[in-house]
Formats: C-alpha cells, sequence, structure tokens
C-alpha cells in the first residue's frame, strides 16, 4: 500500500487570493498521479493526470506540476473564487498496481467571499 | 451519455441486513472499482475488476463482496451489514490505462444501525 500525503487538510482563503496544496507520494514505481476536485453533494471529478517528472498542466485558473524523482505535486489556483470551495483528491498509481488509484485524504479549500 | 450510474444514494440498513449497491457505466470501460469514504480518510479501494469476469480485493475487502458478470455493471454486495460499513461508497470506472481519468457515480450514503 502506497502512503499519499496531502497538505495541508484544510484551507481558508479569501476571494482573489491565489494559493497551493501539496500531493507527496512514494516516488519508487511511480507511474502516474491525478487531481480530482470533489464538490459536496456530488461525485469527484478528474482535473488532471500526470506522468512525467516535471508535467505541468493547467485548466483555466488551475495548474498542477509533477516531480516524479522527490514524490511531490503541486496543485495551484490562481485567484480563487467561491466556486472553488472543494476538496482537492490526489491520488497515485503504482507500476504493476494494475491501475489501483491509492488517494490521499484531500485538502478541503473554502474560499470567502 | 448516463457514464457512471450508481444506486441507491441513501439507504439505511439494520446490522445483520444485507443489500446491493448497484454500479453501471455505459463508456466500455474495462476497469472499475468500488470505493469508501470515511471522515479524515481518503477513499480507499474494496474491490475492483480488470474486465469481465475478474474482480480483486482492494485494500479494505473484509464484508464486501462483488461480481462482474458483464462489461458494464459492477455490484458490489453487502452479506451482513455492520455498524463499522457505515460509509460513503463510490463506484468508479475507467480505462484500463492507467494515464487515464476515472468516473465517479454519485455516491451512496450508507448507515448501519
Amino acid at each position: 500500500i502506497l502512503n499519499v500525503e496531502q497538505s495541508p487538510q484544510s484551507l481558508h482563503v479569501q476571494e482573489g487570493d491565489s494559493t497551493n496544496f501539496t500531493c507527496s507520494f512514494p516516488s519508487s514505481n511511480f507511474y502516474a498521479l491525478h487531481w480530482y476536485r470533489w464538490e459536496t453533494a456530488k461525485s469527484p471529478e478528474a482535473l488532471f493526470v500526470m506522468t512525467l517528472n516535471g508535467d505541468e498542466k493547467k485548466k483555466g485558473r488551475i495548474s498542477a506540476t509533477l516531480n516524479t524523482k522527490e514524490g511531490y505535486s503541486y496543485l495551484y489556483i490562481k485567484g480563487s473564487q467561491p466556486e472553488d470551495s472543494a476538496t482537492y483528491l490526489c491520488a497515485s498509481i503504482s507500476s504493476g498496481s494494475a491501475r489501483q488509484l491509492t488517494f490521499g485524504s484531500g485538502t478541503q479549500l473554502t474560499v470567502l467571499p | 451519455n448516463a457514464g457512471v450510474t450508481q444506486t441507491p444514494k441513501f439507504q439505511v440498513l439494520k446490522t445483520g441486513q444485507s443489500m446491493t449497491l448497484q454500479c453501471a457505466q455505459d463508456m466500455n470501460h474495462e476497469y472499475m472499482s468500488w470505493y469508501r469514504q470515511d471522515p479524515g480518510m481518503g477513499l480507499r479501494l474494496i474491490h475492483y475488476s480488470v474486465g469481465a469476469g475478474i474482480t480483486d480485493q482492494g485494500e479494505v475487502p473484509n464484508g464486501y463482496n462483488v461480481s462482474r458478470s458483464t462489461t458494464e455493471d459492477f455490484p458490489l454486495r453487502l452479506l451482513s451489514a455492520a455498524p463499522s460499513q457505515t460509509s460513503v461508497y463510490f463506484c468508479a470506472s475507467s480505462s484500463i490505462a492507467m494515464n487515464t481519468e476515472a468516473f465517479f457515480g454519485q455516491g451512496t450514503r450508507l448507515t448501519v444501525v
């Protein structure tokens, strides 16, 4: 079983602030890193899937980076809006794991208007 | 395109009762999985399947059975419910390729009294 850690556990920011979260994962046998956005009373939705060291992906005001050698990924939100309030989950897949996602416990973001 | 359909959304069971959570996907995905989500913890894998007729255990399989008779359906059975199985359950499906996103059902909030 992989250990995937996310920090911080929760975060409150003001509307317009930029913020970032961290996901750390074992770097050995790494294959892929997923980020999901999970709004209350909805199902998790994929933001990014990254596989290569140095990968950077962007979707609107949200972006993510990946460092597979040291085992971490950052998720950035620029100019946070109240609709960004959600729990952000990362999950790692190791090679040879039959595609098993191991999730972190998530970062709960609240954007205050 | 319905994606992943999971039923029911809510269920209350008495200790010792049995029930089946239904999950169906219409994306022709090979990989399907069941997770449970408990407060302060990430999504934990219960069982998964890499194709029709093939199932395997995840991190927390005890007390649950699954079957995969068709590509589309992956039901989760609780044979004798226990209070420790009170949780939110998510079904997910994806391509078998590890660099593709998972699609989640709407979740089932199960309470065992």
